[in-house]
């Protein structure tokens, strides 16, 4: 399986952008980049994910490499709600390595 | 919109007891789902994952298996449950395809004492 390396934890300042990188060096061609986080105590959920292109949703904007090595997640004003464990994985399209297989994800803290 | 269900919240059980935990999806057919644990200050383990009905793949030996009877349910059992078993455990769909995200449960957190 390809592997992700994020830093173990960041920290930020409320209402100020943020900028979660992650590194796949291994990615293939058919692996998509999946972002999810985990608030205490509640299950993980979905944030955003693509292929090759930029991706932006009403959560965060996903900022991908032109070599797909390294992808960043972007929130763009920082909110003490966003306090979270954030999770970069690759999903494999078919079979079992289409299954999302959670790393240890960087621990983000928010500051007011 | 789909949904997923998932029960009870918390449970507190002996160990050697037996263990049923369910999960049900609605408002989609056909779903992948998954089993995951997460043990206390650990990341999310994936326990099991099913493509359909009767079909259980197990990531990890242990104590536990699945099973899926109908399309859209999921059921997590033990036999005899360990002081190990306890966690937090989460069920989730997604679609078949990897473009598509997961969505998970709101978990249930089990203690065995």
């Amino acid at each position: 399986d390809a592997k992700t390396t994020q830093p173990n934890s960041m920290e930020s300042n409320e209402e100020e952008p943020v900028h979660l990188p992650c590194n796949h060096s291994t990615i293939s061609g058919t692996d998509y980049i999946h972002w999810y986080r985990q608030l205490p105590s509640q299950g993980p959920e979905y944030v955003i994910h693509g292929l090759t292109s930029n991706v932006n949703n009403r959560m965060a904007s996903l900022a991908i490499a032109e070599d797909r090595k390294s992808s960043t997640l972007i929130l763009h004003r920082a909110t003490l709600r966003d306090a979270a464990v954030y999770y970069c994985i690759l999903r494999r399209y078919g079979g079992s390595q289409g299954n999302l297989i959670f790393g240890k994800g960087t621990k983000l803290s928010v500051k007011p | 919109s789909q949904t997923i269900h998932q029960w009870p919240a918390t449970l507190v059980q002996p160990v050697g007891s037996p263990l049923s935990l369910e999960c049900t999806v609605e408002g989609t057919s056909n779903p992948n789902l998954y089993w995951y644990r997460q043990a206390a200050g650990r990341g999310l383990q994936l326990l099991f994952y099913s493509v359909g009905i009767g079909q259980i793949s197990s990531e990890v030996p242990q104590n536990l298996s699945a099973s899926r009877p109908q399309d859209r349910q999921f059921i997590l059992s033990s036999k005899k449950l360990l002081l190990s078993d306890s966690g937090f455990y989460l069920c989730a769909w997604s679609a078949r395809r990897a473009y598509y995200g997961y969505t998970f449960g709101s978990g249930t957190r089990l203690t065995v004492v």
